[in-house]
């Protein structure tokens, strides 16, 4: 089944270590998208890439960064981690902009 | 400013009965609308949508309304089961350049059998 993989599911990383988190598609979207979602909140937008195009939201956090090396995989980059950024991270596609997102099941990630 | 909310937090329902859960806008240049359900664990799963050419939409038990005048947004489960216990989702997007999309605050949905 065509879908949308994140590994690890869970992630524990100490305060400011680098950490990276990945998603991969099968799906063949064109747009892959980063959010945090932290406990009973929505899904918070840190940014997207449209094929091979950067697009960061204004609020994201210089700390977090993005690379998406081909169309199946996109990565997240959290150069030093705090507290703060103890969240789920879920990745998610879609065909084109302004349609439907795919949702993978979410990294959580716990900083000690 | 521009935002996506919901009037109830949470909603409690017998199983069977139907589900009726709402969204606010504020933004009239949204165009297309999304409900998500979210189970405990999962990312968002996609239910149904709607374009903002239409007042109403139907899937297999689920219903989306717009009434674009209000900018209301609602989501009707018929025969409201408990594998729709989850938090629901809606998000606007709308096109000012670049797409960019909206989630609301989410309301919670227990089923009670």
């Amino acid at each position: 089944d065509a879908m949308v993989i994140q590994n690890p599911r869970y992630q524990v990383t100490q305060f400011g270590k680098p950490v990276t988190l990945s998603c991969s598609q099968t799906l063949n979207h064109n747009v892959m998208y980063w959010y945090q979602q932290k406990s009973s909140q929505a899904p918070k937008l840190l940014f997207h890439y449209y094929d091979k195009d950067f697009n960061n939201e204004a609020d994201t956090p210089d700390n977090f960064q993005s690379r998406r090396p081909n169309t199946s995989f996109c990565f997240l980059d959290i150069r030093s981690p705090g507290l703060g950024d103890a969240a789920m991270y879920l990745c998610a596609t879609s065909r084109a902009q302004g349609y439907e997102q795919y949702f993978g099941p979410g990294t959580r990630l716990t900083v000690t | 400013g521009e935002s996506v909310g919901l009037h109830l937090p949470t909603l409690s329902v017998q199983e069977g009965d139907n589900s009726i859960i709402n969204c606010a806008y504020s933004n009239s240049a949204s165009d297309y609308f999304i409900w998500y359900k979210q189970e405990s664990g999962k990312g968002p799963q996609f239910i149904i949508d709607i374009r903002s050419n239409m007042d109403k939409r139907q899937g297999q038990r689920v219903t989306v309304l717009l009434n674009k005048t209000v900018k209301h947004l609602s989501l009707q489960i018929a025969a409201t089961q408990p594998g729709d216990s989850a938090v629901y989702f809606c998000a606007e997007t709308l096109n000012t350049g670049g797409f960019k999309t909206i989630f609301g605050a989410g309301t919670r949905l227990f089923v009670k059998a």
